[in-house]
């Protein structure tokens, strides 16, 4: 079955600067990678998703890429400001409606 | 739009006791979602469903946990008896398919602390 990795598992950046997640899968036949955010208390909420016909993919300080040959995808958050701070959450899957694997997650801490 | 709508927000009950955990999907989504989220085994699936059957509950951890789709608009996920090592937030999430493509919507979650 599809395997996700995720680093780094912890992520402390400066106001302003840019972060970056990165994930890897498994499973070459995963043609879906959604991105969630998840804040205390809330349940995740997906920010931008990629599918695997597209290298990349931007949504005003978001982008997501992806390496279909090297099985990888990253999340870019540049121009990261305190509300950022919250814990990031990749996934795998088959199109919509399938189910997907999820990363452990990146604490991202935006210091201001 | 509203969206997904979990009960209870919070539970807390004694080891032994059946817990029934209570999902609305989004109107229109026919697929839905059980997860379960720990510190330790971060976001796991447990069982989907799509068109209120069951599609695949391999997640399931054991006997003790059931998943029942009545109907398109209501889910409960219930352990029976519960033990404290089921204490973690389970969400629900629902999804459309088809020329109605639409990404998991996740609800906001029913904390679960079994004493």
């Amino acid at each position: 079955g599809e395997n996700v990795e995720q680093h780094p598992s912890t992520l402390s950046v400066q106001e302003g600067d840019s972060a970056v997640i990165k994930c890897t899968y498994s499973d070459s036949a995963s043609n879906y990678f959604p991105w969630y955010k998840q804040e205390l208390g809330k349940g995740p909420q997906l920010i931008i998703d990629i599918r695997s016909n597209v290298g990349e993919k931007k949504d005003q300080r978001i982008a997501v890429t992806l390496n279909k040959t090297a099985k990888h995808f990253s999340l870019h958050i540049t121009e990261t400001q305190p509300e950022d701070s919250a814990v990031y959450f990749c996934a795998a899957g088959m199109e919509y409606g399938n189910k997907l694997v999820f990363g452990a997650g990146t604490i991202l801490r935006v210091k201001s | 739009d509203a969206g997904v709508i979990q009960s209870p927000r919070h539970e807390v009950t004694e080891m032994g006791q059946e817990v029934t955990l209570r999902c609305k999907p989004i109107s229109g989504h026919d697929y839905l979602f059980w997860y379960r989220q720990t510190m330790m085994r971060g976001l796991e699936l447990l069982i989907y469903f799509n068109n209120n059957v069951p599609i695949d509950d391999s997640g399931m951890p054991e006997d003790r946990f059931s998943a029942k789709m009545p109907n398109a608009s209501f889910s409960t996920l219930k352990i029976q008896p519960s033990e404290p090592r089921d204490s973690a937030v389970y969400f629900c999430a629902s999804n459309a398919r088809g020329a109605n493509n639409q990404p998991q919507h996740f609800g906001d979650g029913t904390r679960l602390s079994i004493l």
